[in-house]
């Protein structure tokens, strides 16, 4: 069980790119979600999937933002054209329905510079 | 309307002591609360967790206590150690919520000397 990883772990953009980050849950998890967390603050909920449907989105995700999860593997979330106040660590978790418990697995993180 | 809150921004502690953080949260329906370390540059790394028909939950030197009445709960570390130095978020869940999304307090950042 190599954990949650995501890429690339930084990332450097001018204000009206385009970029995309990528997760990769678990292996066994089914689950996946997308949090957002900014300087002095808690991760904020982006999104979730359940294998490779997308059931809830925040209304912080707005319609710049867009997640996909081919296949119930791993995950994609884009933003396009940029702002400053994108700028953020971005946060992927998984869990399993499997358990009972709550917990979800996070990675290291995407820090986001939007200059 | 933040729904889980940490008041306390910092907390300095001795090596050995009790280190206290504490969590407040306003939403009823919260059923399920867990507390996260995350260390610079790393993502949070789940410590420990309670459900809310216990008031008590043990595991190692952590111990998480819940009082629903008051919608309060506590993460007490002991003995502390340095190398518990580290943001510690409180988060909640609950059953209706979809795919068990967490919400997040703020974060303590727990600093023990040695």
């Amino acid at each position: 069980d190599t954990g949650v990883s995501q890429n690339p772990r930084h990332k450097i953009t001018k204000r009206g790119q385009n970029v995309t980050f990528r997760c990769d849950p678990i292996s066994e998890h089914n689950r996946l979600y997308w949090y957002r967390q900014t300087l002095g603050q808690g991760p904020e909920f982006l999104t979730y999937f359940q294998n490779e449907a997308q059931l809830e989105k925040s209304r912080l995700l707005s319609d710049r933002f867009s997640a996909e999860r081919p296949k119930g593997s791993f995950s994609t979330l884009e933003i396009q054209r940029t702002e400053q106040g994108d700028s953020a660590m971005y946060l992927c978790a998984s869990s399993s329905l499997r358990t009972v418990s709550y917990e979800q697995y996070f990675g290291p993180g995407t820090r986001l510079t939007v200059t | 309307d933040q729904q889980v809150k940490q008041n306390s921004p910092s907390l300095s502690v001795q090596e050995g002591r009790i280190s206290i953080l504490n969590c407040d949260y306003t939403n009823s329906m919260f059923d399920y609360f867990l507390w996260y370390k995350k260390y610079p540059a790393e993502g949070p790394t789940f410590l420990i967790s309670i459900s809310s028909i216990k008031d008590k939950n043990e595991d190692g030197r952590f111990t998480v206590f819940l009082n629903k009445s008051a919608k309060h709960l506590s993460l007490h570390i002991v003995p502390s150690q340095p190398g518990d130095s580290a943001v510690y978020f409180c988060a909640a869940s609950a059953r209706e919520n979809a795919g068990n999304m967490l919400t997040f307090g703020g974060g303590t950042r727990l600093m023990v000397k040695p």
